[in-house]
C-alpha cells in the first residue's frame, strides 16, 4: 500500500530556507502515472497548493510561491523534496505532500496525502 | 486565479440531520471540484471528486452535485464521525489549483 511520509527541520528562522523531503513507501516514484504535490495549510487556517512535480522534473508552481520553490525528485532514494527560500513567519504552516489521482491536470485532485509537519518559522 | 467560496463557513447540526455545504467558483470550472473531509491534527481525505464521482470507500450518505460555478456536497444522515471540516478544490485550472476556506459542521 502506497504511503507518504514527509521529514524536515520543525523549525526555520526567518530570511532562511525551508526544506522538506516526502518518502514515497510501497511504490515507486517514478511511476509513469502520477506528479507528486506539496500543500501547506497554516495553523486555524485553509488550504494552499504550493505545486506538483513529475519523476521527470517537469514541474507546475502557484504563481504566488513560484519565486521561492523549488521541487525537485530523486528517484535513487525514492522522495521527493521541496525548498521554500526567504521564509517569514506567514509561511508556518503544516506541510502536506500528497499525490494526485492521475497524471492529467482533469486528474490533479489529492488521493493520497502524507499525515503533515509542522514547520514553524521564528528566530 | 479562480476562488473557490464556500458557505456557511460553520454549520452547527445534530446527528441524523440532512446537511448541505455549497461551494461557489469566480468562473465556470465545468465539474472539475474535489470534496474533502479533514478532522483536527488529521490531513484531509478525499470524499468525491468530479463533482459527484464518490472516491472508494467512502460511506454513500455523502454526494456530491453541481457544474459550472455552483456545487453542493450533501451529507443525507449526519454522523457521528462527520464533524469535521469540510473543503472544496478545483482543478479546471493549474495556475494554481485553488481550495475553498472550509466549512465546519459542529454539534449542536
Amino acid at each position: 500500500q502506497l504511503q507518504l511520509q514527509e521529514s524536515g527541520p520543525g523549525l526555520v528562522k526567518p530570511s532562511e530556507t525551508l526544506s522538506l523531503s516526502c518518502t514515497v513507501s510501497g511504490g515507486s516514484i517514478s511511476s509513469s502515472s502520477y506528479y507528486w504535490g506539496w500543500i501547506r495549510q497554516p495553523p486555524g487556517k485553509g488550504l494552499e497548493w504550493i505545486g506538483n512535480i513529475y519523476y521527470s522534473g517537469s514541474t507546475y508552481y502557484n504563481p504566488s510561491l513560484k519565486s521561492r520553490v523549488t521541487m525537485s525528485v530523486d528517484t535513487s532514494k525514492n522522495h521527493f523534496s521541496l525548498k521554500l527560500s526567504s521564509v517569514t513567519a506567514a509561511d508556518t504552516a503544516v506541510y502536506y505532500c500528497a499525490r494526485p489521482s492521475g497524471y492529467s491536470s482533469s486528474s490533479w485532485y489529492f488521493d493520497l496525502w502524507g499525515r503533515g509537519t509542522l514547520v514553524t518559522v521564528s528566530s | 486565479d479562480i476562488q473557490m467560496t464556500q458557505s456557511p463557513s460553520t454549520l452547527s447540526a445534530s446527528v441524523g440531520d440532512r446537511v448541505t455545504i455549497t461551494c461557489r467558483a469566480s468562473q465556470s470550472i465545468s465539474s472539475w471540484l474535489a470534496w474533502y473531509q479533514q478532522k483536527p491534527g488529521k490531513a484531509p481525505n478525499l470524499l468525491i471528486y468530479k463533482a459527484s464521482s464518490l472516491e472508494s470507500g467512502v460511506p454513500s450518505r455523502f454526494s456530491g452535485s453541481g457544474s459550472g460555478t455552483e456545487f453542493t456536497l450533501t451529507i443525507s444522515s449526519l454522523q457521528p464521525d462527520d464533524f469535521a471540516t469540510y473543503y472544496c478544490q478545483q482543478y479546471n485550472s493549474y495556475t494554481p489549483l485553488t481550495f475553498g476556506g472550509g466549512t465546519k459542521v459542529e454539534i449542536k
